[in-house]
């Protein structure tokens, strides 16, 4: 089956500075990428949409200078959240959908814990 | 607006026997999906069941299934015969439009699932 890989699964950083999250289809060609986030013990909300090769498209109230996505290849997306902040500690998560997936074709990766000291 | 209602916070359920989580959806599109995610404490978003808005037969997936009632615009899940290792965040999530329309899953605020023993 169509497989995510979401790296890293952790991440410590130091307030200020940026980190960058990545997720890469292993077996199919991601044109869209979904990505969220999930504070604790509270549903998914999506942050923004990739489109392979344009820029993403970035929900209400989320800051694109802060958390930069980029698409450039159908198997690489990633996000850097630039200089961050305690408030930025979350469960970011990946959702990729490619042209020849199934109506149910939403794969994830397995999410980064990020915690900014 | 929240598309996606589930009013079980957390529910309890006794090895063996059968548990129904509630979801229900708002919409306007006559083109929707409806899925079912388990999310354990790693994180990772297990995919389980899917129903598409056409499909007239409600969807089943081993001991997962999705009682499907359209004019209520609600899409339960039932776990027959439930284990200790379903215990778990449960996610309903709605796709709006056509299955290749490139469209986000909205989520839902989950449910809480704990198998006892």
């Amino acid at each position: 089956g169509a497989v995510v890989s979401q790296h890293p699964s952790r991440v410590i950083c130091k307030s200020g500075t940026s980190v960058k999250i990545e997720c890469r289809s292993l077996d199919f060609q991601a044109t869209t990428m979904f990505w969220y986030r999930q504070f604790p013990k509270q549903s998914l909300m999506l942050m923004a949409t990739s489109n392979e090769g344009s820029k993403a498209t970035y929900e209400q109230g989320v800051e694109k200078d802060k958390f930069l996505i980029n698409h450039a290849s159908l198997t690489l997306s990633t996000l850097t959240v630039t200089s961050a902040h305690p408030e930025d500690s979350s469960f970011y998560i990946c959702s990729a959908r490619g042209d020849q997936q199934g109506p149910y074709g939403y794969t994830f990766g397995s999410g980064t814990r990020l915690t900014v000291v | 607006a929240q598309k996606i209602t589930q009013t079980q916070p957390g529910m309890f359920v006794q090895e063996k026997e059968a548990v129904t989580l509630d979801c229900t959806y708002d919409t306007s599109d006559q083109s929707y999906g409806l899925f079912w995610y388990k999310q354990p404490s790693s994180g990772e978003m297990i995919f389980l069941i899917y129903q598409g808005s056409y499909d007239e037969q409600n969807a089943t997936e081993g001991r997962y299934s999705l009682n499907f009632q359209k004019a209520r615009k609600s899409a339960n899940l039932v776990i027959s015969a439930s284990q200790l290792g379903d215990s778990a965040m449960y996610f309903c999530a709605m796709r709006e439009g056509r299955a290749n329309s490139g469209y986000a899953l909205n989520f839902g605020k989950g449910t809480s699932l704990l198998v006892t023993p």
